[in-house]
């Protein structure tokens, strides 16, 4: 069973400066997928970024980076020079490499972006 | 790009009355998941289809079925609708890739509210 955790509620962060949003996971599978999802108020879920369990490198797109230390089963999501527009809810989700790919969402970190 | 959509947005009904949602994913993609979300609450997986058959089921009331047709399109009938069926439901689509997760593209939701 595959299982992510988001202990931050909520988060404060003023425009231009960096966030970090926290996610572990716990999961059986050798190979997974990792993925941050951005959800607005007007509620789409927007993909951000993407991890893959045997990836070397730390993931980036754009202002979105993952930090992903494997060892300790976490995968936050850093997003630098923050702007309004970035208030939103984010959801951490996986999935297995095999087999059926059905996403596990954590319970979300809600941003909110102030002047 | 093109996206997922979902048809329709907003839905409004009574209980015990019927529902179909309809949605058609991004072109050339053969996989199709369906979620639903909670006030509140994080995305569930419901169902999911690969190549036009069924590939995964999760917490899917019995009351609720799903198909996805020829034109890779995919519906979602809902009978005998209770409360506590309101909420948002989603469609994602992706491409499967042998060896890798797949990204899952969302679409905008519906809106389904049962009076």
């Amino acid at each position: 069973a595959q299982k992510i955790t988001q202990t931050q509620p909520g988060m404060f962060v003023q425009e231009k400066e960096a966030v970090t949003l926290d996610c572990t996971y716990d999961t059986s599978d050798p190979s997974y997928g990792l993925f941050w999802y951005k959800q607005p108020s007007s509620g789409e879920m927007i993909f951000l970024i993407y991890q893959g369990s045997y990836d070397q490198q730390n993931a980036t797109e754009g202002r979105y980076s993952l930090n992903f230390q494997k060892a300790r089963k976490s995968a936050n999501l850093v997003i630098s020079a923050s702007q309004l527009g970035d208030s939103a809810m984010y959801f951490c989700a996986m999935s297995a490499y095999t087999g059926f790919q059905k996403l596990v969402f954590g319970t979300g970190t809600r941003l909110l972006v102030s002047p | 790009a093109a996206g997922v959509i979902q048809s329709p947005r907003h839905l409004i009904k009574e209980k015990r009355e019927t529902a179909t949602l309809k949605c058609y994913p991004i072109p050339r993609h053969d996989t199709v998941y369906w979620y639903q979300q909670g006030p509140g609450q994080d995305p569930q997986f419901l169902i999911s289809f690969y190549e036009k058959m069924q590939s995964d089921k999760g917490s899917i009331p019995d009351r609720f079925s799903a198909q996805q047709f020829s034109d890779y399109h995919s519906e979602l009938n809902m009978s005998s609708l209770e409360l506590g069926d309101s909420a948002l439901y989603f469609c994602a689509s992706s491409f499967r890739t042998s060896g890798t997760t797949d990204t899952q593209y969302f679409g905008p939701g519906t809106r389904l509210t049962v009076l």
